[in-house]
């Protein structure tokens, strides 16, 4: 089955703790992408990657990290400078990345704060 | 400042009537227009893409796309329980930046 895989599906970080998202796609897409979604809001873009070895920061990249080592697979990296990481973490990616095209949504990952 | 209106409903309808979603867009360059269905805890998966003025028909679904007026609506005909979430409008503006919509919440009433 091809799609978009994210875990772990519940995330709890403490005080000072760094906490990395997976995110892995077998759709062969070239772009990849997270949202962070809080209650009642809409998506917000915190990072994108066209290709390997390149990312841009989105809207809120502020406290998040990510790396683009192989085309499958772009971790977030919630740092312990992101103040208010509780929220529901959304990986997506698209085929060209031209920013017209569907984007598929991987599962989510929910994070809490301890 | 690019931005995506919704109205966060929530919109409540019968089994069997028609649910209408209406979003708002403030870039006039927009080319492109997705309509996204999340049930609660879950992620968004797409519904429709519409790209033309008027209306695309897909099922019970129909996008209807005004450019003129900057607005991109969703009908759902003979709406089912099962169609009760939040729908999302997305809008690119240009290069990788998908704006989207805070959602409306529709709840269907058997």
């Amino acid at each position: 089955d091809g799609g978009i895989t994210q875990s772990p599906k519940y995330l709890f970080r403490k005080e000072g703790q760094n906490v990395t998202l997976s995110c892995e796609q077998n759709l062969n897409h070239d772009a990849m992408y997270w949202y962070r979604q809080d209650p009642g809001q809409g998506l917000r873009l915190i990072y994108y990657s066209q290709i390997v070895n390149d990312f841009q920061k989105g809207d809120i990249a502020e406290g998040y990290s990510v790396s683009r080592e192989k085309k499958e697979s772009f971790p977030l990296t919630v740092t312990s400078a992101q103040k208010n990481p509780t929220a529901f973490y959304l990986c997506a990616s698209s085929p060209l990345g031209g920013g017209q095209e569907t984007q598929y949504f991987g599962p989510g990952t929910r994070l809490l704060v301890l | 400042q690019k931005e995506v209106e919704q109205n966060s409903g929530p919109l409540s309808v019968p089994e069997g009537a028609i649910a209408s979603l209406n979003c708002t867009y403030s870039d006039r360059g927009s080319q492109s227009f997705f309509w996204y269905r999340q049930y609660s805890g879950k992620s968004p998966e797409l519904i429709m893409s519409i790209y033309s003025n008027g209306d695309k028909e897909d099922g019970r679904f129909t996008a209807q796309l005004n450019k003129a007026s900057q607005y991109v609506s969703l009908l759902i005909r003979d709406s089912q329980p099962s169609d009760s979430a939040t729908y999302l409008c997305a809008v690119p503006f240009g290069g990788f930046k998908t704006i989207f919509g805070a959602g409306t919440r529709l709840f269907v009433k058997a």
